[in-house]
């Protein structure tokens, strides 16, 4: 266990679902953060949140919206997505955004879309 | 453009010691990180390199070149848990983390 869990562990939806991912962390940390895991590419980072602002968009479609409501807690709600966006989405946590931070991350959500 | 390059997959011996290389090319250098992911499980981390040198932690180590953009991380006495994907990661300019596609670790026995 890492301190972040996320709910629901697995997800089936079809294109005109709405839906949302849960991350919680249990650490005290300041930093929270959306990543999208493709088989054989490298993680994709989607979005973060510092201190409950988000200070990082990667240009992610707009049918990703993520919401921080505080610190322990992150949310991606999902919209009329496309079968492509079947992938692991993970969320990770980290004590703050300087670069020695290591992250910590969740067992994931793996997604998919009919 | 930025661009972290590492070996697809590797097959090692349970006992031997293994090297997996990753270079990279970013806008930017605030250290690197090495992370592994077992089958279905998250990332956890391993280690972090800022500074050129080897730095080591039990069985793994890993090594740093800045000059060179280029590191690696060393596995000795392999076991069969060590099977796994090994994820390298670089911290940019903005401390955002860059990821290679990760090498798939295959230990036979």
């Amino acid at each position: 266990e890492t301190g972040v869990t996320q709910t629901p562990r697995h997800l089936v939806m079809g294109m005109t679902n709405k839906k949302s991912l849960k991350c919680e962390q249990h650490l005290g940390h300041n930093a929270m953060y959306w990543y999208k895991q493709s088989a054989k590419k490298p993680l994709e980072l989607m979005f973060v949140y510092s201190l409950e602002e988000r200070v990082e968009n990667n240009s992610v479609p707009s049918r990703f919206s993520p919401e921080c409501p505080n610190s322990s807690h992150l949310f991606l709600h999902l919209h009329t997505l496309q079968p492509e966006d079947s992938a692991l989405y993970l969320c990770a946590s980290s004590p703050r955004l300087e670069a020695y931070n290591e992250q910590f991350f969740g067992p994931g959500t793996r997604l998919t879309v009919l | 453009g930025q661009n972290i390059d590492q070996p697809t997959e590797m097959t090692a011996t349970e006992g031997a010691i293994v090297q997996i290389n990753c270079t990279y090319q970013t806008s930017g250098f605030n250290g690197l990180f090495w992370y592994q992911q077992h089958a279905g499980e998250a990332p956890t981390f391993l280690s972090y390199n800022v500074l050129d040198g080897l730095e080591e932690k039990g069985r793994f180590s890993s090594f740093l070149s800045r000059s060179k953009g280029y590191s690696y991380l060393l596995l000795k006495e392999l076991q069969m848990k060590d099977s796994a994907s090994y994820l390298c990661a670089v911290s940019d300019s903005n401390y955002q983390l860059i990821w290679g596609a990760g090498t798939k670790l295959i230990i036979k026995p």
